[in-house]
C-alpha cells in the first residue's frame, strides 16, 4: 500500500540555521509530491510541488525540496530558518487514477532564538 | 480569491446535539475533500466529492457522519448525534482534478469540540 513517512515528530533549529525535514513515501511509479505547512489554528497550505521535470523545486517562503528517486524521498530544506517557520509541516504523495493525497504524520518545528 | 471559506470556525455542543458544518470551496474548483484532524489519529480523509458526486466516503467513521455537495459552491458535513470522541478540527479542501492528483487548497479549520 502507498505511504508517506515523516521520521521526525519533533525538530529543533536555531533561528539562522539550516533546516532539512525528511520525507520518504512508499508507490511503484513516479509519484505526485507536496510540501504543506500548518502554523498554530490554521489550515494547511501549500509550500511546494512536484510533478516531474527538475528534481529540485523551489517554493515559497524560502523552502525548496528535491525528489531523490533512488531513496523514494522528498526532503524539505531552508538555508536559514527565521522564528516565522516555527510550524508543523506535511510531506503529501499522490497517485496516477486518484484524487487523493497521502498525507505523513507531520513533523514540528521548533525555532530557537 | 477568497480561498476555502469554512463556517462556523469554532463550535462547542453537547453531546447528543446535530452538528453541522459548512464549506465553500475555491470557484471553479471540481473537486472537495473533508478532513478531520485530532492529535491522535493526525489527518484523516473523510470523504471527498468530484463534480458534486461523491466518490469515496470509505474515511466516514460511522453513520452518525454524513455530506452533501448540493452544487459546486457548497457542501456540509453532518453530525447526528454528536459525541465526544468527535472533538477535532475540521478541513474542508478543494481542488481542480482532470486526470491526475493536484495540490488541495485548505479552508481555516472547524474546531468542534462536544462535551
Amino acid at each position: 500500500a502507498q505511504s508517506v513517512t515523516q521520521p521526525d515528530i519533533h525538530i529543533t533549529v536555531s533561528e539562522g540555521a539550516s533546516l532539512e525535514l525528511r520525507c520518504n513515501y512508499s508507490y511503484g511509479a513516479t509519484p505526485y509530491l507536496f510540501w504543506y505547512v500548518q502554523s498554530p489554528g490554521q489550515g494547511l497550505q501549500l509550500l511546494l510541488k512536484y510533478f516531474s521535470g527538475d528534481t529540485l523545486v523551489q517554493g515559497i517562503k524560502g523552502f525548496e525540496a528535491e525528489f531523490k528517486r533512488s531513496q523514494s524521498s522528498f526532503n524539505l530544506r531552508k538555508p536559514s530558518v527565521h522564528w516565522s517557520d516555527a510550524a508543523e509541516y506535511f510531506c503529501a504523495v499522490g497517485m496516477d487514477s486518484s484524487y487523493k493525497l497521502i498525507f505523513g504524520s507531520g513533523t514540528r518545528l521548533l525555532v530557537r532564538p | 480569491d477568497a480561498g476555502v471559506i469554512q463556517s462556523p470556525r469554532h463550535e462547542v455542543t453537547e453531546m447528543g446535539q446535530e452538528v453541522t458544518l459548512r464549506c465553500k470551496p475555491i470557484s471553479g474548483h471540481n473537486s472537495l475533500f473533508w478532513y478531520r484532524q485530532t492529535m491522535m489519529r493526525g489527518l484523516e480523509l473523510l470523504i471527498y466529492f468530484n463534480n458534486n458526486v461523491p466518490i469515496d466516503d470509505s474515511g466516514m467513521p460511522e453513520d452518525r457522519f454524513s455530506a452533501k455537495m448540493p452544487n459546486a459552491s457548497f457542501s456540509t458535513l453532518k453530525i447526528q448525534p454528536s459525541e465526544p470522541r468527535d472533538s477535532a478540527v475540521y478541513f474542508c479542501a478543494s481542488s481542480f482534478v482532470s486526470g491526475q492528483p493536484y495540490e488541495q487548497y485548505f479552508g481555516p479549520g472547524t474546531r468542534l469540540t462536544v462535551t
